[in-house]
């Protein structure tokens, strides 16, 4: 059970590029989120999905997309990379809503924009 | 004013000291509470649920005010593996489904020789 993957761990893209950021969890949790951190910062939820084929913006989803094909899969997408996206994205997990259900996060990927 | 508020530190404490960490938020509406650890460079960790008949697990307290909207962490008997920033953590339901957890900036603790 490897709980919750992200590829890759860094990445560095040029101004205008675009990359996926891939996500997979092996727990059969149906809720799923994207959060970004900047230094100093908490923690902002960008996108986040309650099972296959629904998604929904959160506080920070601007240049982000999002697909929930599957289970156990949900990419997230960078069109045009700009600077300010430069951060560390987190992908998580829980298995349902409400009370006090735990979020499982993956490792992390460190992306810098220049 | 910030949804998660809290004392970003560091704390630095030696050894064997207690340390107590606070928090306090602004959605009367928000439903659970947390607190997570976040090692440097790593992802976030449950370090425990907040309960307001206060809860404990080993040297870890913590305690929820919701008519203060107050949160706290009280750790005894610190340990150089305590060394890690501690995120004040509150969830509210989103209508559609899902967990909106809303976090702090977090508190960086430092335990010493």
């Amino acid at each position: 059970n490897a709980g919750v993957t992200q590829t890759p761990k860094f990445r560095i893209l040029k101004i205008g590029q675009s990359m996926t950021l891939q996500c997979t969890q092996d727990m059969n949790h149906n809720y799923m989120y994207w959060y970004r951190q900047d230094p100093g910062m908490g923690l902002k939820l960008i996108y986040y999905s309650v099972g296959a084929g629904i998604t929904d913006k959160g506080e920070v989803p601007n240049g982000y997309n999002v697909s929930r094909s599957t289970t156990e899969d949900f990419p997230l997408r960078l069109e045009l990379a700009a600077p300010s996206q430069t951060s560390v994205y987190f992908c998580a997990s829980t298995p349902e809503a409400g009370g006090d259900n735990e979020q499982f996060f993956g490792p992390g990927t460190r992306l810098t924009v220049l | 004013r910030k949804e998660v508020e809290q004392d970003p530190g560091p704390f630095n404490v030696p050894e064997g000291a207690t340390v107590a960490f606070n928090c306090t938020y602004s959605n009367s509406a928000s439903q659970s509470f947390f607190w997570y650890r976040q090692d440097c460079r790593k992802e976030p960790k449950l370090l425990m649920s907040v309960y307001s008949s206060g809860n404990e697990d080993g040297r870890f307290t913590a305690q929820l005010n919701r008519a203060s909207q107050y949160i706290s962490l009280l750790i005894r008997d610190s340990k150089l593996s305590d060394s890690a920033t501690y995120l004040c953590v509150v969830n509210m339901t989103l209508t559609g489904g899902g967990n909106k957890l809303t976090f702090g900036t977090g508190t960086q603790l430092k335990v010493e020789l």
